[in-house]
């Protein structure tokens, strides 16, 4: 089982629509979790944090964490077409005495006009 | 306040060689991680740094291999290079306190003939 699992797609959504991006992770001791963007061809780039269970908005963006669960979220409202992008999660991870960022493997969504 | 900066963008080398590549983190960022990013299987953890140390080492065979100078700045090294290795090469960078978000740099595109 990958520690961060996202659901892989590709996602299509209409303009205006909402997007959801799914991602759950293995380890319980998980503090913080991550969604960053990735155009094709650049590096990724932080959209949200999140730590506290519960939902964390941010312009379109919103991000919903159910720890008991082990899921994270994040929905887009209004989905552009600039949005087309992979969307990775990642958690801090415990690993020995350190944390690491663990991403999943990325969701590819694609906005039509 | 300048960005990541990674050394060299793209490169090519042929099997059997070694490659340095270098990360010049975020001013006051005193870690620096890298990651491998390959089409089948996404962001993988290579390493983290932090005052010259490694703190944290993903699951990569002996022939990855980092440092950190004193100056934060950071390299990695891949000695006998397989085709596999070919991939997008991300160094990131991050404060040592707060949210633990990563700051990615745009990449080192390695090719291996």
């Amino acid at each position: 089982q990958k520690e961060v699992e996202q659901n892989s797609g590709p996602l299509s959504v209409p303009e205006g629509a909402i997007a959801s991006l799914n991602c759950t992770y293995s380890d319980r001791g998980s503090q913080s979790f991550f969604w960053y963007r990735q155009y094709s061809g650049k590096s990724p780039e932080l959209i949200m944090f999140i730590y506290s269970n519960g939902d964390k908005e941010d312009g379109r963006f919103t991000a919903q964490l159910n720890k008991a669960s082990q899921y994270v979220s994040l929905l887009i409202r209004d989905s552009q077409p600039s949005d087309s992008a992979t969307y990775l999660c990642a958690a801090r991870i415990s690993s020995g005495s350190a944390r690491q960022l663990t991403f999943g493997s990325g969701t590819q969504l694609t906005v039509l006009p | 306040k300048a960005g990541v900066t990674q050394t060299p963008r793209y490169l090519i080398k042929t099997r059997g060689q070694q490659v340095t590549l270098s990360c010049s983190p975020i001013s006051g960022h005193r870690s620096v991680s890298w990651y491998q990013q390959t089409p089948g299987q996404g962001l993988q953890f290579l390493f983290e740094y932090f005052s010259e140390t490694q703190r944290n080492k993903g699951n990569f065979p002996g022939r990855f291999s980092g440092r950190q100078f004193s100056n934060s700045r950071s390299e990695m090294n891949v000695s006998t290079l397989e085709l596999g290795d070919s991939a997008l090469y991300l160094c990131a960078s991050k404060q040592v306190t707060g949210t633990g978000e990563l700051f990615f740099g745009e990449g080192s595109r390695l090719t291996v003939l």
